[in-house]
């Protein structure tokens, strides 16, 4: 099984500046990396997926990056909506499709 | 549009079984797996279980082997999650989500909440 690591759990940042989130996976992933957005009361929110693909209706503040076994969520110009718990994820064709712990992302 | 529509909150005593269902509507419901994912109280996301739509294969997380069974029914394409012998810590929303098998979860249900309380 794929242990997905977030870093840091509680990342603060204010408004309008630039926020990078870690995924480190135990063993190599391949291009099935996909990042959420979970907010208390919601369900969980595709943003990005395939390592640096934005999903549909996602800014383009919102990047991916990475390979092989780390990864990174950067949100540039931090706006209030986006204040929330992001978890990474491995998709790979053979299960299990481990989710990181998150990364609370809160406002500084 | 793409939706996935769970069924309502449930709650139940140690040792019962629980099923939730999902019903989809707006794309080919044979082209995309079904996942199950829960949150616990204070807790992160977990994942269950994945079935394939189209051929019926499942996989289960190994904490729930032997606990989990899911499911499809085609004529109103719908799936369906049973867990059996519910623990106070089972308590938690369950949510279902369209991926795996190489696909991201891009739609999610609503969530079920499931209380297990004595």
């Amino acid at each position: 099984e794929i242990v997905m690591t977030q870093s840091p759990a509680t990342l603060s940042v204010s408004p309008g500046e630039r926020a990078s989130l870690s995924c480190r996976a135990s063993h190599s992933v391949s291009s099935n990396l996909a990042w959420y957005q979970h907010k208390p009361g919601q369900a969980p929110r595709l943003v990005v997926y395939d390592v640096s693909t934005r999903a549909t209706g996602i800014p383009v503040r919102f990047s991916g990056s990475g390979s092989g076994t780390e990864f990174t969520l950067t949100i540039s110009r931090l706006q209030s909506e986006d204040f929330a718990v992001y978890y990474c994820q491995q998709y790979d064709s053979r299960p299990p499709y481990t989710f990181g712990q998150g990364t609370k992302l809160e406002i500084k | 549009q793409v939706q996935l529509v769970q069924s309502g909150t449930e709650v139940k005593k140690p040792g019962a079984s629980v099923r939730v269902s999902c019903k989809t509507s707006g794309y080919t419901f044979s082209s995309y797996g079904i996942s199950w994912v829960r949150q616990a109280p204070g807790q992160g996301l977990e994942w269950l279980g994945w079935i394939s739509v189209y051929n019926g294969d499942t996989h289960y997380a190994q904490k729930f082997q032997g606990r989990v069974t899911l499911t499809t029914y085609a004529p109103t394409t719908t799936g369906f999650m049973e867990l059996r012998s519910l623990r106070s810590d089972d308590t938690a929303v369950y949510y279902c989500a369209r991926g795996g098998y190489s696909s991201p979860f891009d739609y999610w249900g609503q969530g079920t909440r499931v209380t297990v309380s004595s």
